[in-house]
């Protein structure tokens, strides 16, 4: 069964440090999308990427988050400079059609961040 | 009020049992309504998605009140594994424009 890979699993850096987390969607999908888990909290969305552009994003997602499909296969979140409070699960997903319809976001395993 | 608001729970039930969650949203507009499954430190699932009419699959019924604004999941006949995280997920549209918020989930927890 296809699924969405996400690397690394633990990412730890310090502070002020950039950080690039990778993803590679179900290859024949054309919705992706980042969201966020802060340990005990909800799952919040950061943005949503369709055609090679951002098509929503979230008041979370602002000018030190960036995404980037670079080739066929790979979907990148950078952060960049981190801050303590950006420690969370950073989870992809990715759906054939948009999430607005019933079509199933399909979700990584996620990326745990720790900011020290 | 809250975007998408959940009861947190937990709700601890023996297996067997039947159990109701409900969930709220304060967006009139919205458009689209899922219920997903999340176990401990990991990824969201998709359980159903909600439509108007309601549906089931399975032991699982999904209804949508779109006059009250919310929707419940109802679980038949409860087993040991449906012990989890229940999350209402909400968006503003049908296309990939649209904002997607999570509830903060409802606690399950089957004894045996």
């Amino acid at each position: 069964e296809p699924e969405v890979t996400q690397t690394p699993s633990h990412q730890v850096t310090q502070m002020g440090q950039e950080v690039i987390l990778r993803c590679v969607p179900i290859s024949n999908h054309l919705y992706f999308y980042w969201y966020r888990q802060i340990l005990g909290q909800k799952v919040e969305f950061l943005v949503s990427f369709y055609n090679n552009e951002i098509s929503e994003k979230s008041e979370i997602f602002d000018d030190q988050f960036s995404v980037e499909r670079p080739d066929g296969s790979n979907f990148t979140l950078k952060i960049r400079s981190t801050k303590l409070e950006d420690s969370a699960m950073y989870f992809c997903a990715s759906s054939p059609d948009a999430a607005g319809t019933a079509y199933e976001q399909y979700f990584g395993p996620g990326t745990r961040l720790t900011v020290t | 009020r809250k975007e998408v608001e959940q009861d947190p729970g937990p709700f601890n039930v023996p297996e067997g049992a039947t159990v109701a969650f409900n969930c709220t949203y304060s967006n009139s507009a919205s458009q689209s309504f899922f219920w997903y499954r999340q176990d401990c430190r990991k990824e969201p699932k998709l359980l159903m998605s909600v439509y108007s009419s309601g549906n089931e699959d399975g032991r699982f019924t999904a209804q949508l009140n779109r006059a009250s604004q919310y929707i419940s999941l109802l679980i038949r006949d409860s087993k040991l594994s449906d012990s989890a995280t229940y999350l209402c997920v909400v968006t503003s549209g049908y296309s990939s424009a649209s904002k997607i918020i999570f509830g903060s989930g409802t606690r399950l927890s089957i004894r045996p």
